[in-house]
């Protein structure tokens, strides 16, 4: 099983600020990697796809990076709509699909 | 518009058995593979399962391996989750996903239905 670790687990951050999440995969997944984005009480958002192409609709602040095992969520400038929490999800390696943990961003 | 609606969740004693059923619209159903993803109160997200579009292949994660079973019928647009011996680790909301041009990755989830087992 592929496992992603994704750090750091949280981070206060005040709007406008730049964010830099990173997700590390336990083996090889080439760039098959996605970030969701899940608010309280709603399903979660995909936000980014094979690392770093942006899904329909998602704001240009939106960025990724990486291939391999290292990958990085960019967020150039913090709106207040985007204080939730963010996953990445492997789909390279199968059965099973995996996420990791999670990071929440919080307001500071 | 790309609709999947998950319904049956509940609460139900430990041991017992429950069916979820995630109903599609707006979509081509029988071309898309379908999973169901859950999520534990508080908790991160956990892939369960997956169905084929034409249903000819099934996968399971080991948590769940050989109580959950994944079903669909094309002709209703549904698939279904079959859970047996539930236990309290079960207790989560339950999303279904449709898998985008069978590229692993989802654009599209259900609103979830709350699954609570408890005596």
């Amino acid at each position: 099983e592929t496992v992603l670790t994704q750090s750091p687990a949280a981070l206060s951050v005040s709007p406008g600020e730049r964010v830099t999440l990173s997700c590390r995969a336990s083996q090889n997944i080439n760039r098959r990697l996605a970030w969701y984005q899940q608010k309280p009480g709603q399903a979660p958002r995909l936000l980014i796809y094979d690392a770093s192409n942006r899904a329909t609709g998602i704001p240009a602040r939106f960025s990724g990076s990486g291939s391999g095992t290292e990958f990085t969520l960019t967020i150039s400038s913090l709106q207040s709509e985007d204080f939730a929490v963010y996953y990445c999800q492997q789909y390279n390696n199968w059965p099973p699909w995996t996420f990791g943990q999670g990071t929440n961003v919080e307001i500071k | 518009q790309v609709h999947l609606v998950g319904s049956g969740g509940g609460v139900v004693q430990p041991g017992r058995s429950l069916r979820l059923s995630c109903a599609a619209s707006g979509f081509t159903f029988s071309s898309y593979t379908i999973h169901w993803v859950r999520q534990a109160p508080g908790k991160g997200l956990e892939w369960v399962a997956v169905i084929w579009s034409d249903a000819t292949e099934e996968y399971y994660a080991d948590s769940v391996k050989g109580r959950f079973t994944i079903a669909r019928d094309n002709s209703k647009n549904t698939v279904y989750l079959q859970m047996n011996s539930l236990g309290a680790a079960d207790t989560a909301v339950y999303y279904c996903l449709r898998e985008e041009n069978n590229r692993g990755y989802f654009q599209y989830w259900g609103q979830g239905t709350l699954v609570t087992v408890s005596s």
